[in-house]
C-alpha cells in the first residue's frame, strides 16, 4: 500500500464548477499535512497547510480527518487557471526538525472553458 | 518571491557527462536541504537529504557514488550527476525549509535530458 494515495483522475469539470480531491495515508504519526499545486514541467508549489479544524483560503477548502487518515481539497466556482496536478502531501518527520514529504502521485484537474 | 533557487532549470548532454545542480535558500539559512526526482506522470520521490556540513543521506535504492552531494555552505547544496546515461534523464528539484511543522519550498527544478 502506498503511504499516500489519490485518485489519479484526471477530472474534466466545467468553469464554474466545484470539485472535490481526496487523499488517504498510511502513517498514523504523520504530523503536518499540505496540498501542493504543480503545473506542467514546474515545480510543485505550495497551495495550503491542511490543518485538523479544516482551513479555508477562498475558493480552497482543505479537511483532516485523523481517525480516518484522510484529506481532502475542495475547490469551489473552479477557474481555467487551477488547471494543474494537485499534490497531497504528508510530511511524517520527527518534531522540531527539518521534515522529509512523502506526496502522492497527484491528482489531475482540467477546467474546460 | 522565489525563496529557493535552482540552477540550472534545463540540461541537455551527452552520455557520459558529469552533471551539477545547484540549490541556494535565497533569504534563510539551511541547514538541511532536499533533493527529489520526478519521472514522467509519477510523483516526486525523494533521493537523498543534503545535511550542511556533513554526509548527505541517501534513501534505498540510490546510488551514493553516483549522485554525489554538497552542502558546503548554509545556503548552498549542489547536486552532481556522475556519468549520466539516458536512464537518469529526468526533473530534478530540490527543496528547504519544513522546520516545525513549515511547509518546505521547492526550487524551479532541472529537467535533465541525456543523448
Amino acid at each position: 500500500r502506498k503511504e499516500v494515495e489519490q485518485d489519479p483522475g484526471p477530472f474534466n469539470v466545467p468553469e464554474g464548477a466545484t470539485v472535490a480531491f481526496n487523499c488517504t495515508y498510511s502513517n498514523s504519526a504523520s504530523q503536518s499535512f499540505f496540498w501542493y499545486r504543480q503545473d506542467c514541467r514546474k515545480e510543485p508549489k505550495l497551495l495550503m497547510s491542511v490543518y485538523s479544524s479544516g482551513n479555508e483560503d477562498g475558493r480552497f477548502t482543505a479537511q483532516l480527518n485523523r481517525a480516518s487518515q484522510y484529506i481532502s481539497l475542495l475547490i469551489r466556482d473552479s477557474k481555467l487557471s487551477d488547471s494543474a496536478t494537485y499534490l497531497c502531501v504528508v510530511n511524517s518527520g520527527s518534531s522540531g526538525s527539518a521534515r522529509q514529504l512523502t506526496f502522492g502521485s497527484g491528482t489531475q484537474l482540467t477546467v474546460l472553458p | 518571491g522565489a525563496v529557493v533557487s535552482q540552477h540550472p532549470s534545463w540540461v541537455i548532454c551527452k552520455s557520459g557527462t558529469s552533471v551539477k545542480i545547484e540549490c541556494r535558500s535565497l533569504d534563510f539559512q539551511a541547514t538541511t536541504m532536499f533533493w527529489y526526482r520526478q519521472f514522467p506522470k509519477q510523483s516526486l520521490m525523494l533521493m537523498a537529504t543534503s545535511n550542511e556540513g556533513s554526509k548527505a543521506t541517501y534513501e534505498q535504492g540510490v546510488e551514493k557514488d553516483k549522485f554525489l552531494i554538497n552542502h558546503a555552505s548554509l545556503t548552498l547544496s549542489t547536486l552532481t550527476v556522475t556519468s549520466a546515461h539516458p536512464e537518469d534523464s529526468s526533473f530534478y528539484i530540490c527543496s528547504a525549509g519544513g522546520k516545525d511543522n513549515q511547509p518546505q519550498h521547492f526550487g524551479d527544478g532541472t529537467r535533465l535530458s541525456i543523448l
